[in-house]
C-alpha cells in the first residue's frame, strides 16, 4: 500500500519561529511536492522537486523554503512563521511522467501560528 | 496562468438524486484528475482523466473530460449520504504538477 507519512497532524507555533514540515514516502517516488489548503481557495503549491537536491517554485514560494537531500523526504521550512501561514500543509509524491500517472497525498498538518 | 474553477462550491442534495459538479480551466491539458476528501482527512484519488472524450465511472460517480471545452464533469447517480465530502478537481500543468479548483462541499441529506 502506498504511503505519504507527514510528521505531524497538528502544530502550534508562535510568531517569528523556524517550522520544519516533514513528509516521507515509501514509493520510491522521483517528484515530491507540497501545497497549502485553504478554505474557498483549493490547494496552492508552494514548491516541488522533481529529483535530490532539487526543487522548483511552485504558484506562493515566498515565506517557504524546502530541503531535499534523500529521494524519500521533502521538508518545508518556514524561516520564520507569521500567522498568515496557518494552515493546512499536504504533501505529494508521484512517480517520473508515465500514462496514467497520478499523485498520492499525506494525510496533512494542520498548522497554527500565534 | 491557468485558471481552475469549480461549480458549485456548495451542494447540498437529497438521498437519491442526480447532480453533476462541473469543473472549468483556462487552458490547454489533456490530463485532469477528481479527488475526495473527507473532513480531516487527506486527497483520496477517485479518477485519472487522460484524454478528450475519456470517462470513467465507479459505482455512483461518473467522471468525464472534454478538453476542446476545457470542462470536467463529476456526476452523481442517486446519492447516498457516504458520498458527502468534498471533491476537487485538478488540472495536469506538467509530471504531475497540479492546479486545483477550490472544492465543491457536498451534503447528501437522508
Amino acid at each position: 500500500d502506498v504511503k505519504v507519512t507527514q510528521s505531524s497532524r497538528y502544530l502550534v507555533k508562535r510568531t517569528g519561529e523556524k517550522v520544519f514540515l516533514e513528509c516521507v514516502q515509501d514509493m520510491d517516488h522521483e517528484n515530491m511536492f507540497w501545497y497549502r489548503q485553504d478554505p474557498g481557495l483549493g490547494l496552492r503549491l508552494i514548491y516541488f522537486s522533481y529529483d535530490v537536491k532539487m526543487k522548483e517554485k511552485g504558484d506562493i514560494p515566498e515565506g517557504y523554503s524546502v530541503s531535499r537531500e534523500k529521494k524519500e523526504r521533502f521538508s518545508l521550512i518556514l524561516e520564520s512563521a507569521s500567522t498568515n501561514q496557518t494552515s493546512m500543509y499536504l504533501c505529494a509524491s508521484s512517480p517520473i511522467e508515465t500514462l496514467n500517472t497520478e499523485a498520492f497525498f499525506g494525510q496533512g498538518t494542520r498548522l497554527t501560528v500565534v | 496562468e491557468l485558471k481552475v474553477e469549480q461549480n458549485p462550491l456548495f451542494l447540498s442534495m437529497q438521498e437519491g438524486k442526480n447532480y453533476t459538479i462541473y469543473c472549468n480551466y483556462s487552458t490547454t491539458s489533456d490530463r485532469l484528475y477528481w479527488y475526495r476528501q473527507d473532513p480531516g482527512k487527506s486527497l483520496e484519488s477517485l479518477f485519472v482523466l487522460l484524454s478528450n472524450g475519456a470517462v470513467k465511472q465507479e459505482g455512483r460517480l461518473m467522471a468525464s473530460l472534454d478538453t476542446k471545452a476545457r470542462l470536467s464533469t463529476l456526476h452523481i447517480t442517486a446519492a447516498v449520504h457516504d458520498l458527502s465530502a468534498t471533491y476537487f478537481c485538478a488540472v495536469d500543468i506538467w509530471s504531475q504538477k497540479l492546479v486545483f479548483g477550490q472544492g465543491t462541499r457536498l451534503t447528501i441529506n437522508p
